[in-house]
């Protein structure tokens, strides 16, 4: 396993459009995080799962912005109707909680690049 | 509202010298989480703190943690250009969800 991963790793997209990201975590993480950053800022928490459950949504995320983990594999997050203002870093991350000594921090993914034209 | 705050948010710095990057929250919390960042890369975990008084080392990078006084440091001894990054301290919230909080991010910049 080479880590998380996510494609694409960079989009253009015109004001208006819609965008999917999709993020593959490490295999053995149950939890999958999504983050927005900004330039010059720290990553915002966004939403995440465990497993297929979607457990938190930050309310940064509105309605235009969708995420799932259908089979608590993959995600995807969608941001439908794009602004300017979305133009960021969408970073997945993901790790294993399991109540246990087995627990790992947050591993994270290369990041897309989204640029709303 | 929980906050996380670094100080300070740009450093340069001479190769060879020694410098602490703090980081200040604002909610009992006893584990904090640093990561760098290079530019236009994601976020490597440098130090997971589990409880008050712990230190961790890896290199010329040694990290504590003082719950009472909701600090963290981040000491860089004898510096180097390679570690030239941003490094962002992070709170999880509740502790042990791996849900992050981050902080402003310090730009670090060593000069040869």
């Amino acid at each position: 396993d080479t880590g998380v991963s996510q494609d694409p790793r960079h989009k253009i997209t015109k004001r208006g459009q819609n965008v999917t990201f999709r993020c593959d975590p490490i295999s053995e993480h149950n939890r999958l995080y999504w983050y927005r950053q900004t330039l010059g800022q720290g990553p915002e928490f966004l939403t995440y799962f465990q497993n297929e459950a979607q457990l938190e949504k930050s309310r940064l995320l509105s309605d235009r912005f969708s995420a799932e983990r259908p089979k608590g594999s993959f995600s995807t997050l969608e941001i439908q109707r794009t602004e300017q203002g979305d133009s960021a870093m969408y970073l997945c991350a993901s790790s294993l909680v399991s109540g246990g000594p087995l627990n790992t921090e947050a591993f994270f993914g290369q990041g897309t690049r989204l640029t709303v034209v | 509202e929980l906050k996380v705050e670094q100080n300070p948010l740009f450093l340069s710095m001479q190769e060879g010298k020694n410098y602490t990057i703090y980081c200040n929250y604002s909610t009992t919390s006893d584990r904090l989480y640093w990561y760098r960042q290079d530019p236009g890369k994601s976020l490597e975990s440098l130090f997971v703190l589990l409880s008050n008084g712990a230190v961790k080392q890896e290199g010329r990078l040694m990290a504590s943690l003082d719950t009472k006084a909701r600090l963290s440091t981040l000491h860089i001894t004898a510096a180097v250009h390679d570690l030239s990054a941003t490094y962002f301290c992070a709170v999880d919230i509740p502790p042990g969800t791996y849900k992050y909080i981050f902080g402003t991010g310090t730009r670090l910049k060593v000069l040869a």
